[in-house]
């Protein structure tokens, strides 16, 4: 069965400060994946998606993941935090042949002054 | 501009009532999916539609109801038998001919319980 993990459910940096919001999945075929950004009180956003074509994936707002089929891993990046990035951040996969995405319990971003 | 439409935005139930969630998308895709978001749970999946006048139950189901006679609706009413709706309920879409596609969600509705 598909599911994703999502270490650290708060994250927090400094603005300026590298970003790293951690994602790791499970499928039995090749996956695709997503991450969303949701800010308060609002649905979810796309940032990205994985669809094969490339590991690196860029996606909106300067952020970027890479897709290591080795470590099962798909984490979300961004080299300098902008206090306007405080969000969360949802990880999601959904398998070929499927209509269902199983989204990650979430990742809240802090980004201190 | 396409999208989704959810409203309201907040509701309140009383007890022993049902209330309906309303969705709208203009952007001609044939899936829909209702989510219900509790703090630090994610989205768990409650209803989904492929095509009209079909739906399938998600994860928690129980307590909730969904009808798709219309390509563009897809409305979810809690009803009295869900003992704990208190959530964030998202709405969202997606075209079922590329399954790489996103969902495209609306803005969500609170429900509070009175």
């Amino acid at each position: 069965a598909q599911s994703v993990t999502q270490l650290g459910s708060h994250v927090s940096v400094s603005e300026g400060a590298l970003v790293l919001l951690r994602c790791n999945y499970s499928s039995s075929v090749p996956p695709y994946l997503f991450w969303y950004v949701q800010y308060p009180n609002q649905g979810l956003q796309l940032l990205l998606k994985y669809t094969s074509a490339a590991t690196l994936v860029k996606g909106i707002n300067g952020f970027e993941a890479e897709f290591k089929k080795s470590e099962t891993s798909f984490h979300l990046t961004k080299p300098s935090a902008h206090m306007s990035d405080a969000a969360e951040y949802f990880c999601a996969v959904s398998e070929t042949g499927g209509f269902k995405t199983i989204f990650g319990a979430g990742t809240r971003l802090f980004v201190k002054a | 501009d396409g999208g989704i439409t959810q409203s309201p935005k907040y509701l309140f139930r009383k007890e022993g009532q049902n209330v309906t969630l309303s969705c709208e998308q203009n952007l001609n895709h044939d899936a829909m999916y209702w989510y219900r978001q509790d703090p630090g749970q994610g989205l768990r999946l409650i209803y989904y539609s492929q095509i009209v006048n079909d739906f399938q139950k998600g994860d928690i189901a129980e307590g909730y109801s969904v009808s798709r006679e219309k390509k563009e609706s897809f409305p979810l009413t809690v009803t009295s038998a869900q003992k704990n709706p208190t959530a964030f309920y998202l709405c969202a879409s997606s075209t079922s001919r590329d399954i790489n596609q996103p969902q495209h969600f609306g803005d969500g509705t609170r429900l509070s319980i009175l």
